[in-house]
């Protein structure tokens, strides 16, 4: 299993460029979800999805969409980057079943110049 | 008012102490709650998830009052390992509210 994957690990965007961020799982997690870590401010909730093509909104969705289309995959799409989207970003998985225990991917660091 | 609050620290200890971290959260219809670590510039990793009667794994003892709305960690006999942040995670409905972290290093 290689569990939660994400690309890319760096990415460098100016202004105003859109761009997607690769999330996938090989684990049939139901829950999939995307997070925000800035200095300071702990991990915040961008969007969610409790099954394919099921997704809602987090604590911070705005400048942000996602889309469901199968279990596996979980792609988080920035419309025009902004510098305040600087962040490192985290994708997780988990089965709520299980106590919504979540596993994340390795994180993809974004400069937005 | 924050969903989630910890002491951030830094908490530095020394090989084979006894270190206890708290965490308080706000929302009392909150389901589950977590222990997570992170090293840095890596990805948390869950520990524990903190069952209400509390739960031992290890060195590390979680502890969960509803009636207070905390959440607590205890990490006994220290390794060089544990230096990390450690989260805590409280999930309400299907959204989940991470504490901004606890610092920890142990000095050899």
């Amino acid at each position: 299993n290689a569990g939660v994957t994400q690309t890319p690990k760096f990415q460098v965007l100016k202004t105003g460029q859109s761009m997607t961020l690769q999330c996938a799982q090989d684990m049939n997690h139901e829950y999939m979800s995307w997070y925000r870590q800035d200095p300071g401010m702990g991990l915040r909730l961008i969007h969610y999805s409790v099954g394919a093509g099921i997704t809602d909104q987090g604590e911070v969705p705005n400048g942000y969409n996602v889309s469901r289309s199968t279990t596996e995959d979980f792609p988080l799409r920035l419309l025009s980057a902004a510098p305040s989207q600087t962040s490192v970003y985290f994708c997780a998985s988990g089965r709520p079943d299980y106590l919504y225990e979540q596993y994340f991917g390795p994180g993809t660091r974004l400069t937005v110049t | 008012r924050k969903e989630v609050e910890q002491d951030p620290g830094p908490f530095n200890v020394p090989e084979g102490a006894t270190v206890a971290f708290n965490c308080t959260y706000s929302n009392s219809a909150s389901q589950s709650f977590f222990w997570y670590r992170q090293d840095c510039r890596k990805e948390p990793k869950l520990l524990m998830s903190v069952y209400s009667s509390g739960n031992e794994d290890g060195r590390f003892t979680a502890q969960l009052n509803r009636a207070s709305q905390y959440i607590s960690l205890l990490i006994r006999d220290s390794k060089l390992s544990d230096s990390a942040t450690y989260l805590c995670v409280v999930n309400t409905g299907n959204q989940f509210y991470f504490g901004t972290g606890t610092s920890l290093t142990v000095i050899p």
